[in-house]
């Protein structure tokens, strides 16, 4: 089964607002990754988390991390047009870097 | 000073034909990895090298070989394509394992 599989909404939100995204996994995990993906370009890493980590920021990112409900959220706050993106979260169950990534959740920032 | 490269960036084909896709990384990072990314957006990764040596290997086909020359190389090469090896393939690498990944900027294979 998909580790890593986000909500599959996708979000149109106004440039200012916050968006949140959801991602549930399937077994235990070393740490979770979240990316974002610009149309038509190569996926840029956002934020690690580990699993003894409940919380991360960067910048205008947080991301939570619920191991007991084997899920994990990334809240962008004040949103700008340019993150409009696709955003995936990527589970490595042993930490060897065996990625594996959700179907992505495409958020729009309306300028 | 582009960190992870790919060329060609498109590649239009006919089926049957042999293509390569090369990588290269200027970072310094001891792995290396090749993804696969579907119409669907689904990413899926198919091989990864940890200084020349391979250390993942999922289930892909055998007409798809990897070459690593060296620790900042990794090129795909594609045998026998076929209709449904049209994708966008990723390479990407890291600094060792449980790091953040650094991905290329993906070659867009279509196979006609």
């Amino acid at each position: 089964s998909q580790q890593g599989e986000e909500d599959p909404q996708a979000l149109s939100i106004q440039e200012g607002e916050n968006a949140t995204m959801n991602c549930s996994y399937k077994t235990s995990i070393n740490n979770l990754q979240w990316y974002r993906q610009n149309s038509g370009r190569g996926l840029v890493h956002l934020i690690l988390i580990r699993s003894n980590e409940r919380e991360k920021h960067s910048g205008r990112l947080r991301v939570t991390l619920d191991t007991s409900k084997k899920s994990s959220s990334l809240l962008i706050t004040a949103s700008r047009a340019a993150d409009t993106a696709s955003y995936f979260c990527a589970t490595d169950p042993y930490g060897n870097n065996r990625l594996a990534f959700g179907k992505g959740n495409q958020v729009v920032v309306i300028p | 000073d582009t960190a992870v490269s790919q060329t060609p960036k498109y590649l239009v084909t006919q089926m049957g034909n042999d293509k390569s896709i090369k990588c290269e990384q200027n970072l310094g990072h001891d792995t290396m990895y090749w993804y696969k990314q579907d119409s669907k957006k689904f990413l899926k990764i198919m091989f990864s090298y940890n200084n020349k040596e391979l250390i993942i290997n999922e289930t892909v086909p055998n007409r798809f070989s990897p070459k690593s020359p060296d620790k900042a190389h990794l090129n795909l090469h594609i045998n026998s394509l076929e209709l449904g090896d049209s994708a966008v393939y990723f390479c990407a690498s890291s600094l060792d394992s449980g790091r953040a990944q650094f991905f290329g900027p993906g070659t867009r294979l279509t196979v006609l």
